[in-house]
């Protein structure tokens, strides 16, 4: 199994910009996670899945992001318009609808600038 | 709410020293603890875990028991080597519950 896939790895923009982030969770996960890591407020659970239905979304910072899942196997994290403190890595995690083993894939560094 | 402390980083030991880093809990209920490990550009992996109270995870030499009376998940490794050097979460979900919880990492560098 390739695991979960993220892209892009890097990402570097300027502020006011459009920036989409994109996930395949594994194979077969049902649920699928969005976090955020930076130095100052460590690893922070921005939106999850199940069976493609958002269910907790309360860690979105704002209305400028936004996440979906069209199907099991995709997902896009959206920032309309970014901003310079939106700089981090985001990663995204899958796994068995009620297993809670995450897998994470190898998360996109994103630098606003 | 749920919440998970670590230990303060950075750690630095040298190898074939004895690793312990610190993580308390607060949650309601009986929640299950965990243990991830990121290594250098990579996303985190699960290392060990333990779903109730008295319950030791172990993995790749690394320990942690479930401490109910204390709120305490730490790990432990009895020697540690330089390819351990990554950082260290622990992690709780509340009963029942799906999402994670973490707390801030702490970072482990082994020098040979």
């Amino acid at each position: 199994d390739a695991g979960v896939i993220q892209s892009p790895r890097h990402e570097v923009t300027e502020m006011g910009q459009e920036v989409t982030l994109r996930c395949k969770p594994i194979s077969g996960h049902n649920s699928l996670f969005w976090y955020r890591q930076t130095m100052m407020r460590g690893l922070e659970l921005l939106i999850y899945f199940n069976n493609n239905v958002p269910i907790d979304d309360s860690g979105m910072p704002e209305d400028r992001f936004s996440a979906k899942m069209p199907n099991a196997s995709f997902s896009t994290l959206k920032i309309q318009p970014s901003e310079p403190r939106d700089s981090a890595v985001y990663f995204c995690a899958s796994s068995l609808a009620r297993n809670e083993k995450l897998f994470f894939g190898s998360g996109t560094q994103l630098s606003v600038l | 709410g749920n919440s998970v402390t670590q230990m303060e980083g950075p750690v630095t030991l040298s190898e074939e020293a004895f690793l312990t880093i610190n993580c308390t809990y607060t949650a309601t209920g009986y929640p299950s603890l965990f243990w991830y490990v990121q290594y250098p550009g990579e996303g985190l992996q699960l290392l060990l875990k333990a779903t109730k109270a008295d319950d030791k995870g172990s993995n790749k030499g690394f320990e942690a028991t479930y401490r109910k009376e204390t709120t305490s998940f730490h790990l432990e490794k009895g020697s540690v080597q330089v390819s351990d050097s990554a950082v260290y979460f622990c992690a709780l979900s509340g009963q029942g519950a799906q999402k994670l919880v973490f707390g801030q990492g702490t970072r482990l560098t082994i020098n040979p």
